[in-house]
């Protein structure tokens, strides 16, 4: 079954500690993303990577760490510097060449912060 | 900076009626608009696109660059069209802007 796998769906976490969110894609897509998805707020960019081993900033990237040494793979670290961490974590993929702009997203991961 | 404005937050409309999501964009160059559509315990999915000037599920969406506009339209609502609809900007290597979303009730 093709698509983007995200664990795990649901993650409590105790103030101070960091919490690693998996990414996994068999698409074969080359760009992968992280999006944050708050009531009201919509969708706003964390991180993203065109290719394996680079990645960029998003718009909201404090207190956030990324890695791409697989393509296959995308994982997010939520820092305990991240000053309001509980919300809804969104992994996207899509090919980077056509342009077409279509985003392949998975289920999402809920964070919530004791 | 590209900006995606959706200013309606909730839309109940009644079986049959028609129903329109306005979307405004800012963007500096040649833009690419999609509309993406999250169903109650689905994933984000994309709905349209604009340069496909194609129906889906009945639903429009013409670009205005005049009025850097890009509304989702759609003659008569379904129950089924009860959902979340993001308007969604492309700001460059697929990276897409967001706007905040509208959730869509059809009232039967």
């Amino acid at each position: 079954d093709g698509g983007i796998t995200q664990s795990p769906k649901y993650l409590f976490r105790k103030e101070g500690q960091n919490v690693t969110l998996s990414c996994e894609q068999n698409l074969n897509h080359d760009a992968m993303y992280w999006y944050r998805q708050d009531p009201g707020q919509g969708l706003r960019l964390i991180y993203y990577s065109q290719i394996v081993n680079d990645f960029q900033k998003g718009d909201i990237a404090e207190g956030y760490s990324v890695s791409r040494e697989k393509k296959e793979s995308f994982p997010l670290t939520v820092t305990s510097a991240q000053k309001n961490p509980t919300a809804f974590y969104l992994c996207a993929s899509s090919t980077t060449w056509g342009g077409t702009g279509e985003l392949f997203f998975g289920e999402g991961s809920r964070l919530t912060v004791l | 900076a590209q900006r995606v404005t959706q200013p309606e937050k909730l839309l109940s409309v009644f079986k049959g009626a028609p129903v329109e999501l306005k979307c405004n964009y800012s963007y500096s160059g040649s833009p690419e608009l999609f509309w993406y559509v999250q169903y109650s315990r689905q994933r984000l999915q994309l709905l349209l696109r604009h340069i496909s000037r194609e129906s889906i599920k009945g639903f429009t969406a013409d670009l205005n660059k005049g009025e850097t506009s890009f509304h989702l339209k759609k003659p008569f609502a379904q129950e089924e069209d009860s959902a979340m609809y993001y308007c969604a900007l492309n700001a460059g290597n697929n990276r897409l802007a967001f706007g905040k979303g509208n959730q869509v009730v059809v009232i039967p």
